[in-house]
């Protein structure tokens, strides 16, 4: 069956630090870009970090830039999040997700994780 | 960075009607624009790509329209599981960006 399924959230105080994982199954993980895009409670989504298909090439949101680092372990088939100095607006729910190619340059998110849910507090 | 800007923000409608959704980027992104749909607890799901791209398995009253700046998704005769939210996405330049969702509801 193909998916991904994300694991690490929790409860972490404010300027704490937590690693999201992801497992994917049933595809080719290494001919995939993959993408952490996360969604605050009641609030809309929005994406957070691409990674390629090697790790070469990283682009994360600014507004975690400096603070979180998408990594990929190809032999694992898993996809990281390493986040640090957390802060109250990171609280989200966040979906590890396979980017599809349409005709290149259009992509897509095509496959999504459950989610997982990291809530920062004190 | 591009904005997306989706109206409305939430309708009402009957099963078997014809709904709209419309999304309109603050620049022009060219067909690199994308639909999900989103059921409450769930995770979001690909219907549209491409702006109108039919993504496999998604039901044809599902159709999607437009380029540059405007676009619209268009469910014609909605089921009861067509309740949901539904958000656009441009993939056209780096930061990534959603439209900030249209919840549709039943009447």
């Amino acid at each position: 069956e193909v998916q991904l399924e994300e694991s690490g959230g929790g409860l972490v105080q404010p300027g704490g630090s937590l690693t999201l994982s992801c497992a994917a199954s049933g595809f080719t993980f290494n001919s995939h870009w993959m993408s952490w895009v996360r969604q605050a409670p009641g609030k809309g989504l929005e994406w957070v970090a691409n990674i390629n298909e090697d790790g070469s090439g990283k682009h994360p949101v600014d507004s975690v830039r400096g603070r979180f680092t998408i990594s990929r372990d190809n032999a694992k088939n898993s996809l990281y999040l390493q986040m640090s100095s957390l802060r109250a607006e990171d609280t989200a729910v966040y979906y590890c997700t396979r980017i599809d190619w349409a005709v290149a340059p259009a992509w897509h998110f095509a496959l999504w994780g459950r989610g997982t849910l990291v809530t920062v507090s004190s | 960075d591009i904005q997306m800007t989706q109206s409305p923000s939430s309708l009402s409608a009957s099963v078997g009607d014809r709904v709209t959704i419309t999304c309109r980027a603050s620049q022009s992104v060219r067909s690199y624009l994308n639909w999900y749909q989103q059921r409450p607890g769930k995770a979001p799901k690909l219907l549209i790509h491409s702006a109108s791209s039919l993504q496999s398995g998604v039901p044809s009253r599902f159709s999607g329209s437009g380029s540059g700046t405007d676009f619209t998704l268009t469910i014609n005769s909605p089921q009861p599981e067509d309740f949901a939210t539904y958000y656009c996405q441009q993939s056209h330049s780096f930061p990534i960006t959603f439209g900030q969702g249209t919840r549709l509801e039943i009447k």
